[in-house]
């Protein structure tokens, strides 16, 4: 069963615009990751957020952490075609090692 | 270097007989994951293995479903007798040395296999 909850579950946006999606989960979590997967294959890392971190920027990506909420946000920045693909949540839960998958953001950006 | 590799790329099998998934992970990496995608499912974690201790296999579907990984490296997923419901995309990711859970991991290509 999956620990986290996306949403949207589809967003389309035109290039240059900003993406934002949200992800909520439910038990105590050590960190949160969040990946890209395009064509349903080969998930690709972005970035890993600890749970004593509440803010972490990569580049164009923005993410953050309200473990009293118990949710988590990426924003993609000055979107581009190529940012087209799926976006997942994943947790590590507190004390534990394995990924816990949100149910995922189709995005589309239109050129 | 290699990333994670994962082989074949595509299965086509009939239900009730026995399919093997391989994994190569990044030379170096101690700790193995093996993770499945559907679409009724999402992403479900299956086994994971860390160095020589005993593997994670709480994930597991059923026990037609073992995997071994040998000399610390590579990994191969079993499915005794395949069903339909294990059409689905196997992934594969491995991760550095060190508490293998608080790094990232990294994810090979999967294997998409399909149960006629």
């Amino acid at each position: 069963s999956q620990q986290g909850e996306e949403d949207p579950q589809a967003l389309s946006i035109q290039e240059g615009e900003n993406a934002t999606m949200n992800c909520s989960y439910k038990t105590s979590i050590n960190n949160l990751q969040w990946y890209r997967q395009n064509s349903g294959r080969g998930l690709v890392h972005l970035i890993l957020i600890r749970s004593n971190e509440r803010e972490k920027h990569s580049g164009r990506l923005r993410v953050t952490l309200d473990t009293s909420k118990k949710s988590s946000s990426l924003l993609i920045t000055a979107s581009r075609a190529a940012d087209t693909a799926s976006y997942f949540c994943a947790m590590i839960k507190a004390a534990g090692n394995k990924l816990t998958f949100g149910g995922g953001t189709r995005v589309l950006v239109k050129p | 270097g290699a990333g994670v590799s994962q082989s074949p790329s595509n299965k086509v099998t009939e239900k009730g007989k026995d399919v093997e998934l391989r994994c190569d992970p990044i030379s170096g990496h101690t700790a193995l994951y093996w993770y499945r995608q559907s679409l009724g499912q999402g992403l479900e974690f299956l086994i994971y293995f860390q160095g020589n201790s005993a593997p994670d296999k709480s994930g597991l579907p059923s026990d037609r479903f073992s995997a071994e990984r040998t000399g610390g490296s590579v990994s191969t997923l079993t499915i005794q007798r395949t069903q339909q419901e294990d059409s689905a995309v196997y992934l594969c990711a491995s991760s550095p040395p060190g508490l293998g859970g608080y790094n990232e991991q990294f994810f090979g290509p999967g294997t998409r296999l399909t149960v006629l």
